[in-house]
Parts: structure tokens; sequence; C-alpha cells
């Protein structure tokens, strides 16, 4: 069974600067099916990336995604506001089908 | 416009089931992919079910032999029926669209929240 690992559990970053959020599995994501999804309170998830790196439909530039393997990094670059929420990491294809991370949860530092 | 709007969560005792409704609209609902992942109150994201586009189905370990997905082409809605549920089970439940070929979710419902309890 995959394991998807979030890190740091909390990052307190202030408003402007960049944000670098890690997400690690216990085995290799087949064909770079990861993606980060952003969660605000009360709040449905939101897709940022998919395919590790390609930004969904409205995404800002801001957003980044790389990694491949075991090892992937969402990045934003300079944080606004709106951007502080929980992250979520969620792969596919390993067993269970679909798995999400625990979360990163970035605040106003 | 692609929306999905979740109903049937509420209040209900340990042991008893509950039918969770998704209907979509500004898509098939057969199209894509259709999954349910719910969240426990403070908790993370956990992925329950999926339907294929095909038909097939998939479940999480936590919920297999006492969940079943299906869906209604005719009135393009997605069901989650929920049966023997448990303290554990007790979530805000989202139904959430595929991305073909991506193995995600690009569009979500704004959930339903699940309460089970004595």
């Amino acid at each position: 069974e995959i394991v998807l690992t979030q890190s740091p559990g909390t990052l307190s970053v202030s408003p402007g600067e960049r944000a670098t959020l890690s997400c690690r599995a216990s085995q290799s994501v087949s064909n770079s099916y990861l993606a980060w999804y952003q969660q605000k309170p009360g709040q449905a998830p939101r897709l940022l990336i998919y395919g590790a790196s390609s930004r969904a439909t409205g995404i800002p530039d801001r957003f980044s995604g790389s990694g491949s393997g075991t090892d992937f990094t969402l990045t934003i670059s300079r944080l606004e506001p709106e951007d502080f929420a929980v992250y979520y990491c969620q792969q596919y294809g390993a067993s269970p089908l679909f798995s999400f991370g625990p979360g990163t949860k970035v605040d106003i530092k | 416009e692609v929306q999905l709007v979740e109903t049937g969560g509420g209040l209900i005792q340990p042991g008893g089931s509950l039918r969770l409704s998704c209907a979509v609209s500004g898509f098939i609902v057969s199209s894509n992919y259709m999954s349910w992942v719910r969240q426990a109150p403070g908790k993370g994201l956990e992925w329950v079910s999926v339907i294929y586009a095909g038909g097939s189905t998939y479940y999480a370990d936590s919920v297999k032999g006492r969940f079943t997905i299906s869906r209604d082409s005719s009135r393009n809605t997605l069901y989650l029926q929920m049966n023997s549920l448990r303290a554990e089970d007790m979530a805000v439940y989202y139904c959430a669209r595929g991305v073909p070929a991506a193995g995600t979710f690009d569009y979500w419902g704004q959930g339903t929240l699940v309460t089970v309890s004595s």
C-alpha cells in the first residue's frame, strides 16, 4: 500500500514570500499521477496541479509543481493573502487506487 | 457550467443505512469517472469509492462490502449507498468529477455531512 507523507505539517510564511511544500511517496507514483489541491475552511478542495507539474484551469502561475518517482514539490512563488490554506497531494494508480497525503497547513507568519 | 450538488446526509445511528446523492449538471455523469471522497471533522481527505465511465467500481478497504457506488444516467446523478454505518464513517462526503487520463478530480461538490451517533 502506497503512503504519502507531506512536510512540513505547518509552514508559517509571510505574504510575498516563497513557500515550498513536499510530498513523498513510499513507492514510485506511476506516470507522475500526482496532484495537488488547496482547501480553505468550509470549502471543497480545489485542484491546483495534476500530472505532477501541469496547472489546472484558472490557477495562477505563482503555483508550480515538480518532481517524479517518489518525491514531489509544490512551490508558491509569492504568497498572496488568499493562499493561506491547507494543501494536499494525491496519487492515483497504486493501492489504494487513490490516496491523499495528510496535508500541509500554510499559515501567516 | 459544471455543478455537483450532494444531498442525503444527516444523523444516523450506528448500524444504520443512508444513501447520498450527487446531482450533476454541465456534463454527463457517465462520461467521466466519478468518486466519493470524505473528510472527518478536523481531519484530512480520504478517498472512498470510484465508478469509471465503463461501469467498473472500486472501494477503499475501510468501506468495502458496506458501501456501494452507482449512477443513474437518466437522472444524471451519482449515488453512494452506505450500510452498516460506524462512528468512524462520520464525515463530510464530497462527490468529485475525474479528469480522464490524469487520475485526479477537477470539480467537487460542496459536501454533505454524515453524522453517525446514537
